[in-house]
């Protein structure tokens, strides 16, 4: 069985800081990872995913992502943090047709 | 282009009523799934669809049924709905991976649809 952790319920970061929002898993065989955010009353929008090759993934609205295959980890990451990138984020691991996904992170960016 | 739509947005259902979510997509997507999202659990996927006339069950198909009479609508229905069955569900599609492990194709998501069982 494969699982998604999201080890902070809820992080914040004031504008124009680095912010990190963190992932593990643990997937046997290859681990396809994904990201996803939902804005309040929205549908889940898809951010970036992992499937093989550079460890660094970048995404849509200046996000990017860090696959570490030592650590189990996939952690999201933008250098410079907008009022507007205040949302719920999911991480996801894939296997054949289903998506596993973490509880979710609140982040709140702080003017 | 309107992607994944769902219909109705919200729902208000007494105790063993019945009732049917709509999804439908524009984006001639062969995968279609049906999450349901708790506070402080994340999605999980109720039941799936591979294509046209095939159903599968997911992680907490219990209380639900599905059809997929047509490529571009994927049902979910509620025979006798119960208060544990409160929730907000949502939609997704994605493409048939046409070569390599499954799992690898993105999926897109409906906007929600929010359902209070009283």
């Amino acid at each position: 069985a494969q699982s998604v952790a999201q080890p902070e319920d809820q992080v914040n970061v004031a504008e124009g800081n680095p912010l990190t929002v963190k992932c593990t898993y643990s997937v046997s065989g290859n681990p396809y990872l994904f990201w996803y955010v939902q804005y309040p009353n929205r549908g889940l929008q898809f951010l970036l995913k992992y499937i093989t090759g550079d460890n660094l993934v970048k995404g849509s609205y200046g996000f990017e992502a860090e696959f570490n295959k030592s650590q189990t980890s996939f952690h999201l990451k933008k250098p410079s943090a907008l009022v507007s990138d205040s949302a719920l984020y999911f991480c996801a691991a894939s296997r054949s047709y289903q998506l596993t996904f973490g509880k979710g992170t609140k982040l709140s960016v702080i003017p | 282009n309107a992607g994944v739509t769902q219909t109705p947005k919200f729902r208000v259902l007494k105790t063993g009523q019945s009732m049917t979510l709509l999804c439908a997509q524009d984006m001639n997507h062969e995968y279609m799934y049906w999450y349901r999202q708790d506070p402080g659990m994340g999605l999980r996927l109720i039941h799936y669809s591979v294509g046209e006339g095939t159903t599968a069950k997911g992680e907490v198909p219990d209380g639900y049924n599905v059809s997929r009479l047509k490529k571009q609508n994927f049902l979910l229905g509620l025979e006798s709905a119960a208060p544990s069955q409160t929730s907000v569900y949502f939609c997704a599609s994605s493409k048939r991976r046409t070569g390599g492990p499954l799992g690898q194709e993105t999926q897109y998501f409906g906007p929600g649809t929010r359902l209070l069982v009283l």
